[in-house]
Formats: C-alpha cells, sequence, structure tokens
C-alpha cells in the first residue's frame, strides 16, 4: 500500500531561525495535505497541494508540491514559539484516503 | 471551515466492556467518516472508512468484529470498541469528508483500565 516518509522526526530550533520538513511517498498522489498538531490537541488542516510542482504560502510557511506528485516539503521561515507542534504530511490517493507521514515535532528554544 | 465533533472527549472504562464514540459533522453532510487511532507520539493510522448506508472497509489489521463502525445518517458515524482492552487504550480520531478536504473531530482518548 501506499507510504508516506517523513523527515526529520524532531526539529529543535532557535527562535528566529528555519527550518523544513520533507515528505516523500513511494507513489503518485493525487494531492497531499498538511496537518498541525498542537501537544494534546487534534490535527488541523493548513494546506492541500493538487498540482505538479505547486507552491503556496501562508505568512511564513511556504508548501511545496513535486514534479511527479511523490514528494512535498513545508518550509518555515523566522520560526516563533507559536509554530510549536507536530507537522503531518498525508498523501492522498484517488479513493481520498490518508496516509499519514509520521510527522516532525517542533521544540523551539527563545 | 467545517466543524467535526467527537463523544466523548475522553473516557475510562474496564476491561471487557465496550465504549461507543460518536462522529457528528455539523454544518455539512459527510457521506464518506474516515476513523484514525494515534498513540503516544505516532503518526495516525487510518483504521476504517466509514461510508453512510453500507459497510465499513477496515484497513489491514484491524479486526471489524472487535470495532464496529455504523454511519447512520450523512452527518454521524459511530465506531464501537467491543470488549476493550488495555492494548485498545489510544486517542482515537474521526474525520469527515467535505470534497477533498478531511475536516477531523478534537479526539477522544480511551484509557481502558
Amino acid at each position: 500500500g501506499q507510504q508516506v516518509m517523513q523527515i526529520p522526526q524532531y526539529q529543535h530550533v532557535q527562535e528566529g531561525e528555519d527550518f523544513t520538513t520533507y515528505c516523500n511517498s513511494s507513489t503518485t498522489l493525487s494531492n497531499i495535505q498538511w496537518y498541525k498538531q498542537r501537544p494534546g490537541g487534534h490535527p488541523v488542516f493548513l494546506i492541500q497541494l493538487v498540482k505538479s510542482g505547486e507552491v503556496k504560502k501562508q505568512k511564513r510557511l511556504t508548501f511545496q508540491f513535486g514534479e511527479a506528485k511523490k514528494n512535498s516539503s513545508l518550509h518555515i521561515t523566522a520560526t516563533q514559539t507559536t509554530d510549536v507542534g507536530t507537522y503531518f504530511c498525508a498523501g492522498a490517493s484517488n479513493d481520498y484516503k490518508l496516509s499519514f507521514g509520521a510527522g516532525t515535532t517542533v521544540t523551539v528554544r527563545a | 471551515g467545517a466543524v467535526v465533533s467527537q463523544h466523548p472527549s475522553w473516557v475510562i472504562c474496564k476491561s471487557g466492556t465496550s465504549v461507543k464514540i460518536e462522529c457528528r459533522s455539523l454544518d455539512f453532510q459527510a457521506t464518506t467518516m474516515f476513523w484514525y487511532r494515534q498513540f503516544p507520539k505516532q503518526s495516525l493510522m487510518l483504521m476504517a472508512t466509514s461510508n453512510e448506508g453500507s459497510k465499513a472497509t477496515y484497513e489491514q489489521g484491524v479486526e471489524k468484529d472487535k470495532f464496529l463502525i455504523n454511519h447512520a445518517s450523512l452527518t454521524l458515524s459511530t465506531l464501537t470498541v467491543t470488549s476493550a482492552h488495555p492494548e485498545d487504550s489510544s486517542f482515537y480520531i474521526c474525520s469527515a469528508r467535505s470534497q477533498y478536504t478531511q475536516y477531523f473531530g478534537p479526539g477522544t482518548r480511551l484509557t481502558v483500565l
């Protein structure tokens, strides 16, 4: 079945620095979605990428979808303490099922 | 955005009892809902796909007789954990599909003693 790998598993960032989390799927995806989960909370939808090579920005967050629709990245610039949490990518197949990556847990030191 | 509720938000039960968790889409109709399980510090694992008016589709390794799913209406799906055991303790999260997006419920934390 479809597998989505996500790295790194943990990211400890100095406040103000940038970081990137990467996802790679074993199969071509119909779309990829990104979620953020705060400690003790549930996943909150951030964005969906559908087109090959698509790039979307949300303030300090930049999301990319690879040309082959098998990989994606989330880049956060000028990290703030509010960015703490676990970021999951989730690859969608044609039957709308989501395969979640392992997540990147972000901690920020002031 | 769309709102999905889950009830209860947490439950503690004795080993051997059954627990029912409800998932409701509050402001949209969802022909498809999904049930996930998340163990501490792990990712979400899809358990089953719940389709309104038909049988649920279970992922490999998930016992359909243990995790009973009923999708009785376009806004309600239920997951019943039958004869729960301590190893079933987990965070159970549902999601409801609206077009291409899944909206997640707040989750139910189940603790089986």
